[in-house]
């Protein structure tokens, strides 16, 4: 069984620029979340997707925006990058979207770094 | 809103000793609560899921104990080690909803 796996691990961006993350779920899981955990703090829920639609959104701007393909994989992409935006992003693969008892599973995260 | 705060924010103890760390929460209306461990820079990983209908769950020397009526759950770590040394994260789950994160107590566990 293939565990959840991130790319890149570490980036760095310019302030302004976009990024895309990726994430591949771990096998025979369908929802992937996405966080986004500042230094010294718990990870912050950015967004769900669920069978390849948005399953729910935290308190994040719409240049925060993903996919889920048909693989269950996922992407993060973060549009005119802020400084603010440098942190680690963790995604999370489970099974049922948010209705389900299961538990969730973390990739190793990519570092990004806004300069 | 789900709030979670988790006390002590950080801690320092001589290999050996038990140690409880603390999670509470604000709506306790949950479907489950999980336990994570992050090392430092490094993905979270899961340690316990504890279903709203359990009241402890074990996997070796962690047993995590949960009071949903009173919004709270305890993680019991036996003989610590110092490879217990990390951040450790409590995550409830509100049906429908997604997982909320406390910010951690971070475990420093001393030879």
């Amino acid at each position: 069984e293939t565990g959840v796996t991130q790319s890149p691990t570490h980036l760095i961006k310019t302030r302004g620029q976009q990024v895309t993350l990726r994430c591949s779920s771990q096998s025979g899981h369908n929802t992937v979340s996405w966080y986004q955990q500042a230094l010294g703090q718990g990870p912050q829920f950015i967004f769900q997707y669920y069978r390849e639609e948005e399953n729910g959104r935290g308190n994040f701007p719409p240049r925060f925006s993903g996919l889920q393909f048909p693989n269950y994989s996922s992407e993060l992409n973060v549009n005119a990058l802020e400084l603010d935006d440098s942190a680690l992003y963790l995604c999370a693969s489970s099974f049922g979207g948010t209705s389900g008892m299961y538990e969730q599973y973390f990739g190793p995260g990519t570092r990004l770094t806004v300069t | 809103k789900q709030e979670v705060t988790q006390i002590p924010a950080a801690l320092s103890v001589p290999e050996g000793e038990n140690l409880v760390l603390n999670c509470s929460f604000t709506d306790s209306a949950i479907y489950n609560l999980q336990w994570f461990r992050q090392d430092p820079g490094k993905g979270l990983t899961s340690l316990l899921l504890i279903q709203s209908s359990q009241r402890e769950q074990t996997s070796g020397r962690l047993n995590a104990s949960l009071d949903k009526s009173s919004g709270r759950s305890t993680l019991y770590i036996a003989a610590s080690q110092p490879g217990d040394s990390a951040t450790y994260l409590c995550a409830p789950h509100n049906y429908g909803q997604n997982f909320v994160f406390g910010p951690g107590t971070r475990l420093s566990v001393l030879p």
